[in-house]
């Protein structure tokens, strides 16, 4: 299976500021998504990462919130933007290839101040 | 559009007893998925089984074991003799065929807390 590197593993950010956080996958993969759960929630699909295009948002989620980057098959990035507390939540990328089920990373968990 | 329901919020057992996750889903798709992920302390969301809609043998795996019905739109999750080991919270997901990406559509989730 793939090993699925998410930085930062966590981060206290003060309001007004943006963090990019990257999911890094040590083999091709043929789907990237980025995911967010909020404190004691479900998880919420924000977007589809696509290779060499623009991402696919969900209902709710806006690119000039959350850009999204994927410039290769094993490599994406997600960037929370002019952050307020209402963004605290833990922050998690997963993957898909092939016919496997979509496999997670260790999240990133974010503290807005 | 898609749902599941994780009727049970939090489930408190005392250690070797048995705990059943309870599981509804509704879709208008003919063809999907049902998948169980684990999410304990530390945070990581771990993967336990993936189910398609034409599959519906039960299955176990050591103390785990998933009863699909169709029939009820359920996919239940049972722990056999539990352990400390096992206290996380539990996600029941679909996915649609028809959906890009097969993109995943969680529950609420499950706390199962096993006491000592």
């Amino acid at each position: 299976s793939a090993v699925i590197s998410q930085k930062p593993s966590r981060d206290i950010c003060q309001r007004g500021t943006s963090l990019t956080i990257q999911c890094q996958v040590d083999s091709q993969v043929t789907m990237m998504f980025w995911y967010r759960q909020q404190p004691g929630q479900s998880l919420t699909l924000i977007a589809t990462a696509n290779q060499g295009s623009e991402a696919t948002y969900e209902s709710g989620f806006v690119i000039d919130k959350f850009p999204i980057s994927r410039p290769n098959l094993t490599f994406s990035t997600l960037t929370v933007s002019n952050m307020s507390p209402e963004d605290s939540s833990i922050y998690l990328c997963s993957v898909r290839w092939e016919n496997q089920p979509q496999h997670f990373g260790d999240g990133t968990r974010l503290s807005i101040l | 559009a898609q749902k599941v329901t994780q009727a049970q919020t939090e489930i408190s057992v005392v250690e070797k007893e048995d705990v059943t996750l309870d599981c509804v889903y509704e879709t208008r798709d003919t063809t999907y998925y049902l998948f169980w992920y684990k999410q304990p302390p530390s945070g990581e969301l771990v993967f336990l089984i993936r189910r398609n809609s034409f599959d519906e043998q039960n299955e176990i795996s050591g103390r785990y074991s998933w009863n699909f019905q169709k029939s009820t739109s359920s996919f239940n999750f049972t722990i056999t003799a539990s352990q400390v080991v096992d206290s996380a919270v539990y996600f029941c997901a679909l996915s649609e065929s028809k959906a890009a990406g097969n993109k995943l559509t969680f529950g609420g989730g499950t706390r199962v807390l096993v006491k000592p």
